[in-house]
């Protein structure tokens, strides 16, 4: 079976701190895809990052970074420094060689000033 | 700024009322999807085009009728709803490639009452 798991309902953090959202994800298939998508209040769902089963690469992009690691099935997400505008809920998928998108329960993630 | 548009952004229906919402891209995608998502929850498939034809139903109540007039747009038929299919319904749209990059809309805001 395919899932994937956020097992942080809600995180709160201070403005500049660093915060990790966790994803773990469950397949038995060896080509598979894995995303990040913030959806702020406004409700529209923001990709973020697109990651393949054959790259462990970790990646950065500015503030965000991205740490894959197959080994334990996880797929976790870090925010430097963080601000008020990255107050959002937070998804974690999972894609196979199909058009569904298997989405985790989302994170929300609350930064104050 | 999403590239996926949909229109109205908020939609207030009774019971008996029949209205469409509608989706709109320009990246040359050859896949659309209609997603609808609860308040907590995360997103939920609804049907899925490619090249214009349906080629996913996830079970969805007759009462939500897609159509897809052309590549580029998405309308979502609703008729005779009831209360619990207020939700935010996304739209989204991707390249026709295993794995690719789904990419949504703001989405619009239904109220049935």
């Amino acid at each position: 079976a395919q899932k994937v798991t956020q097992a942080q309902t809600e995180i709160s953090v201070v403005e500049k701190e660093d915060v990790t959202l966790d994803c773990v994800y469950e397949t038995r298939d060896t080509t598979y895809y894995l995303f990040w998508y913030k959806q702020p209040p406004s409700g529209e769902l923001v990709f973020l990052i697109r990651r393949n089963s054959f790259d462990e690469q970790n990646e950065i992009s500015g503030r965000y970074s991205w740490n894959f690691q197959k080994s334990t099935s996880s797929f976790n997400f870090t925010i430097t420094a963080s601000q008020v505008v990255d107050s959002a809920v937070y998804f974690c998928a999972l894609r196979l060689h199909t058009d569904k998108l298997i989405f985790g329960t989302g994170t929300r993630l609350q930064v104050f000033p | 700024d999403t590239e996926v548009t949909q229109t109205p952004k908020h939609l207030v229906m009774g019971m008996t009322n029949k209205k469409s919402l509608k989706c709109e891209q320009h990246m040359g995608h050859r896949a659309m999807y209609w997603y609808k998502q609860k308040a907590k929850k995360p997103p939920e498939l609804m049907f899925v085009y490619s090249y214009e034809k349906l080629s996913i139903n996830e079970s969805v109540p007759s009462r939500f009728s897609p159509e897809c007039p052309n590549s580029s747009l998405l309308n979502l038929h609703l008729h005779a709803l009831q209360p619990e299919d207020s939700a935010l319904y996304l739209c989204a749209s991707s390249q026709v490639i295993t794995g690719n990059t789904i990419y949504f809309g703001e989405g619009s805001w239904l109220t049935v009452v």
